[in-house]
């Protein structure tokens, strides 16, 4: 596996609005996952997406993969106070060891 | 039951104790993982062991020891430990390949806060 790089770094928005995060990844990827993390708490997988995917919505949750840029972006509609959190990407190429990138720390506002 | 379980929840230790974290899941799932996160930055590797067999080190100091003794319990045992160990330590299990699908999505559980003193 290989880390993939968050951006940006930290995003704060008001409840309602949409939240954006991208992750980039430097090689050739089975699958890329998404992970939350509650402030000092484990993460919790969101969502995969398989490299021949392009998109997949999971509820308020959008992902997208461009495997031609080595992108991906996850969409948050209609943020609540509650999606405030840090979002991990990690890329994966079939192996156990995942490295995850610096993450995007998100903040709603109430 | 989709659970990890971490216990203890907090642990606080002098260099000179010795003491182990113990991580449990009963999800059927044969890969394990411990991951040491400091505040603010992303979960580290540090071990993962496939069907109760150490998979990867990531050159983790000999004061940490991992243990699996079967396939639902992983312990990592902690002696001589320095305070710049201190951080949350984190388990997760992953489900088994499928054939022709590697997934690994990783099961976590909520953690242990370890301070070093």
């Amino acid at each position: 596996s290989q880390q993939g790089e968050e951006d940006p770094q930290a995003l704060s928005i008001q409840e309602g609005e949409n939240a954006t995060m991208n992750c980039s990844y430097k090689t050739s990827i089975n699958n890329l996952q998404w992970y939350r993390q509650n402030s000092g708490r484990g993460l919790v997988h969101l969502i995969l997406i398989r490299s021949n995917e392009r998109e997949k919505h999971s509820g308020r949750l959008r992902v997208t993969l461009d495997t031609s840029k080595k992108s991906s972006s996850l969409l948050i509609t209609a943020s609540r106070a509650a999606d405030t959190a840090s979002y991990f990407c990690a890329p994966n190429t079939g192996g156990f060891k995942t490295i995850f990138g610096a993450g995007t720390r998100l903040f709603v506002k109430a | 039951d989709t659970e990890v379980t971490q216990t203890p929840k907090h642990l606080v230790m002098g260099m000179t104790n010795k003491k182990s974290l113990k991580c449990e899941q009963h999800m059927g799932h044969r890969a394990m993982y411990w991951y040491k996160q400091k505040a603010k930055k992303p979960p580290e590797l540090m071990f993962v062991y496939s069907y109760e067999k150490l998979s990867i080190n990531e050159s983790v100091p000999s004061r940490f020891s991992p243990e699996c003794p079967n396939s639902s319990l992983l312990n990592l045992h902690l002696h001589a430990l320095q305070p710049e160990d201190s951080a949350l330590y984190l388990c997760a299990s992953s489900t088994p390949r499928l054939a022709g699908e590697l997934t690994d999505t990783q099961y976590f559980g909520p953690g242990t806060r370890l301070t070093v003193l």
